[in-house]
């Protein structure tokens, strides 16, 4: 069965760096998605991506972060400047064609900023 | 999108049926319910959705009830794999983002 996949799936990084988490979703999908989950806390949406565009985000999403489909394959999650609090698991999801198709998650990255 | 609300735990024997309710009185005409879980820290795995009829594949039953505010996930016989947290949704017809509350924390016990 196709999946998402993400890599790495634990990336240490000092406060301050910039970190690129990668997605690759399944194959056939067409909009995309970042979720975060900090420890022990509900799963947060992050950012939808449609049509090459950001086509929704959240308050969470400010200018620190930034999304890129580069090209056919990979999505990914750019975080300008880390701080302790962007310390996380990160969910890259995608769907399919339809609005109503089900989200499909990746395992996750697990970010640690220190 | 409309709120859910789910007890916070439930217990269930192992190779016993789980009953999992979900209440989302305010769900209005073109919203969806989907289950979603999350086994320890791994990414939230799609179970079933429906719209107002009964729903049901390999993982387990969806069950909404005729004025669609209420439904109820079965998982028929309920293994130790299945300890998780589980999450219903309601989501818009047109689709986009899902929004996750708190679920509700399944034990099954031997």
């Amino acid at each position: 069965e196709p999946e998402v996949t993400q890599t790495p799936s634990h990336q240490v990084t000092q406060m301050g760096q910039e970190v690129i988490l990668r997605c690759v979703p399944i194959s056939n999908h067409l909009y995309f998605y970042w979720y975060r989950q900090i420890l022990g806390q509900k799963v947060e949406f992050l950012v939808s991506f449609y049509n090459n565009e950001i086509s929704e985000k959240s308050e969470i999403f400010d200018d620190q972060f930034s999304v890129e489909r580069p090209d056919g394959s990979n999505f990914t999650l750019k975080i300008r400047s880390t701080k302790l609090e962007d310390s996380a698991m990160y969910f890259c999801a995608s769907s399919g064609g339809t609005g109503r198709s089900p989200l499909h998650f990746g395992n996750g990255t697990r970010l640690t900023v220190t | 999108d409309a709120k859910t609300t789910q007890p916070p735990s439930m217990d269930c024997a192992e190779g016993r049926a789980a009953n999992l309710p979900c209440n989302h009185s305010t769900i209005s005409g073109n919203e969806y319910v989907y289950w979603y879980r999350q086994i320890h820290s791994q990414g939230p795995q799609y179970i079933i959705h429906g719209l107002k009829n009964n729903e049901t594949n390999e993982m387990a039953s969806l069950i909404i009830t005729e004025d669609r505010k209420s439904s109820t996930l079965i998982l028929p016989h309920a293994t130790l794999r299945d300890t998780a947290v589980y999450y219903c949704i309601v989501r818009k017809g047109q689709g986009g983002k899902l929004i996750f509350g708190q679920g509700t924390e399944l034990s099954v016990k031997p």
